[in-house]
């Protein structure tokens, strides 16, 4: 099947390990970010999401972590499993738009037996 | 399977040709957006619609790009005039409207090929 993300950066983690994915946003405007996973293949999977008014939510072994003084978004991942590896987009909508969202991009997460 | 479809899964298709692609979002979505990735990039917007409106259109549709949906359910985009430059995967997602921040779910995307 296809790659996606040839040239992404990679981010090699042994199993059990925790992950953590950061990403920095452009505009300081958004006020709503998502995490998506994506295999080889296939299209991005919703996996959490967080509004501008939280610096923090967690949701099943995902954590998503919000600092908007520095424009940082990150995505933490416990013991992370096999079926984790893929490439992880964070994505930011800006206030006043229906829902558009912009992708940064992305990261391979390669998890190690 | 309830989530978001899209017809075909692959095209290849010769420089110069129309193809046209189907979207069928999740059936209480009234939101349906389109967008294009190409290798080792994210996703970028192309279009969106709420119902059968076309409420927004990225600089990145070219006049040879139209998008409809015409009863506000399933959604068509084609590509006139096909250039190599097109040959991307394209996706497809759904949301349900209002809520400013509702989650977009996507379809398994449709990958074309000008050749």
């Amino acid at each position: 099947g296809e790659s996606v993300g040839l040239h992404l950066p990679t981010l090699s983690v042994q199993e059990g390990d925790n992950s953590i994915i950061n990403c920095a946003y452009s505009n300081s405007a958004s006020d709503y970010f998502i995490w998506y996973k994506q295999e080889s293949g296939k299209g991005p999977q919703f996996i959490i999401d967080i509004r501008s008014n939280m610096d923090k939510r967690q949701g099943q072994r995902v954590t998503v972590l919000l600092n908007k003084t520095v424009k940082h978004l990150s995505l933490q991942i416990a013991a992370t499993q096999p079926g984790d590896s893929a490439v992880y987009f964070c994505a930011e909508k800006a206030a006043g738009t229906a829902s558009k969202l912009t992708f940064g991009t992305g990261t391979r997460l390669q998890v190690t037996l | 399977d309830t989530g978001v479809s899209q017809n075909p899964r692959h095209k290849i298709t010769k420089r110069g040709q129309n193809v046209t692609f189907r979207c069928d979002p999740i059936s209480e979505h009234n939101r349906l957006y389109w967008y294009r990735q190409t290798l080792g990039q994210g996703p970028e917007f192309l279009t969106y619609f709420q119902n059968e409106a076309q409420l927004e259109k990225s600089r990145l549709l070219s006049d040879r790009f139209s998008a409809e949906r015409p009863k506000g359910s399933f959604s068509t985009l084609e590509i006139q005039r096909t250039e190599q430059g097109d040959s991307a995967m394209y996706l497809c997602a759904s949301s349900l409207a209002p809520g400013g921040g509702s989650i977009a779910f996507f379809g398994q995307g449709t990958r074309l090929t000008v050749v």
